[in-house]
């Protein structure tokens, strides 16, 4: 069954830290992973998205990885921001359906 | 990109009556999807409204219950009918983004069902 797990659920940490977000998935066979910003009461907003032959990839603060072979992404955040609060979404695509899973994403909190 | 405006941002109904969805975004767009996003729980595809055409609903989703028009290529609907407070949700619209795949999401509409 394809799923697309994410870790943690939420996360609190200091305005200026650094931090990383996981994405573990068994979606197969795999076309694409991207990572989505939603803020509360916003629609999701993209971030990355990485193909298969990708292992990084960078949106300013934002740095995305993807092991393709363990079939697990990180999203890490630098020098953090209060506006980074939000939840953040890890979304895989399948190719032969084009569908997207989404997994349940992680809430971070960002505080002074 | 695709700017999407989406109404109602919210709206607090009744059980049992309907509530219509709107969707416009600013460029023309084959497909556009309608996801729901319970609390606590990850997006879920609704259906997709293609134009010119019925819309394709995903498995546990019926027409009745979701009905959607896509008279252009710019405009969607998608109607809530015959509430119940299981209904209370985010439900958001989507377009792709024709050369990138990247996906572009409405503000989305909380709806709460008393």
């Amino acid at each position: 069954k394809n799923q697309v797990e994410q870790s943690p659920q939420s996360l609190i940490i200091l305005e200026g830290k650094n931090c990383t977000l996981q994405c573990n998935y068994t979606v197969s066979p795999f076309s694409n992973l991207r990572w989505y910003k939603q803020d509360t009461g916003r629609g999701p907003v993209s971030l990355t998205i990485m193909t298969f032959s990708e292992n990084t990839k960078s949106n300013g603060r934002y740095t995305a990885t993807l092991d393709a072979d363990t079939k697990q992404s990180s999203l890490h955040i630098t020098a953090s921001q209060l506006s980074d609060s939000a939840s953040y979404i890890c979304v895989v695509s399948a190719r032969n359906t084009d569908k997207l899973i989404f997994g349940t994403g992680t809430r971070l909190q960002v505080f002074p | 990109s695709a700017v999407i405006s989406q109404k109602p941002s919210r709206d607090i109904c009744q059980r049992g009556t309907s509530l219509t969805i709107q969707c416009q975004v600013d460029s023309q767009v084959t497909m556009m999807f309608w996801y729901r996003q319970q609390p606590g729980q990850s997006l879920t595809l609704i259906a997709t409204a293609n134009q010119g055409s019925e819309a394709t609903y995903e498995s546990g989703f019926v027409i009745d219950k979701f009905p959607i028009s896509r008279p252009n290529l710019t405009f969607s609907t998608l109607t809530v009918s015959n509430m119940s407070p299981e209904d209370s949700s985010i439900y958001l619209c989507s377009v792709s983004g024709p050369l990138t795949g990247k996906l572009f999401f409405g503000s989305g509409t909380q709806l709460s069902v008393l």
